[in-house]
């Protein structure tokens, strides 16, 4: 059973390009979140997705920023038109369906962005 | 106020020490409590679930004390392999959402 597949695990993007972060989850999760690392700093909540759904995006930037989680294929965070502040580190984690709250999250090995 | 905050770090501590994290949550409502721990340019991973009675694994010990919001992680007989940046992270009573703390590095020394 192999854990929270993510790729590219580096991306260098020019400042004004796309980024494409692709998550795939553990074999049975339905639930996908998305963080953000700035370097020295912890973790931000970005948003959570169900499948086919956002559940919360509240962490989200309002412009440039989008998620998806298609019914099939991986997760995907789309960043538009890059700027230097979103070299990061964008972690996603995993985890089943709701079991009533007591619910651990799995990571990937991240994506790390650099924005030149 | 923070979702979750947690100790300034970093620690500095000898082997074989005990040190103690702290952890407290603004949401009286969350149920589900974690402690994960990350080393450096790598993904969290889960070190412990905390339980209301209080839960050991080995070195270490987690607690819970809902009346207070406080979250503890007490690693006892430090070693060098412990130094890493211990995240405190409460599951949100709505929608599942993980919150995490900034982080406390653990810094073990010969």
């Amino acid at each position: 059973n192999a854990g929270v597949m993510q790729n590219p695990r580096h991306l260098v993007r020019r400042r004004g390009q796309e980024a494409r972060l692709r998550c795939s989850p553990m074999k049975g999760h339905s639930h996908v979140y998305w963080y953000r690392q700035l370097p020295e700093e912890g973790l931000k909540f970005m948003v959570y997705l169900q499948k086919e759904n956002i559940i919360d995006e509240s962490g989200m930037p309002k412009e440039r920023f989008s998620a998806e989680f298609p019914k099939e294929g991986p997760s995907i965070l789309r960043i538009q038109q890059v700027v230097r502040g979103d070299s990061a580190a964008y972690f996603c984690a995993s985890s089943p369906a709701d079991r009533g709250g007591d619910t651990e999250a799995f990571f990937g090995q991240g994506t790390r962005l650099t924005v030149v | 106020r923070k979702e979750v905050e947690q100790d300034p770090g970093p620690f500095n501590v000898p082997e074989g020490a005990t040190v103690a994290f702290n952890c407290t949550y603004s949401n009286s409502a969350s149920q589900s409590f974690f402690w994960y721990r990350q080393d450096c340019r790598k993904e969290p991973k889960l070190l412990m679930s905390v339980y209301s009675s209080g839960n050991e694994d080995g070195r270490f010990t987690a607690q819970l004390n809902r009346a207070s919001q406080y979250i503890s992680l007490l690693i006892r007989d430090s070693k060098l392999s412990d130094s890493a940046t211990y995240l405190c992270v409460v599951n949100t009573p709505y929608g599942n959402k993980l919150v995490f703390g900034a982080g406390t590095i653990l810094r073990v020394k010969s």
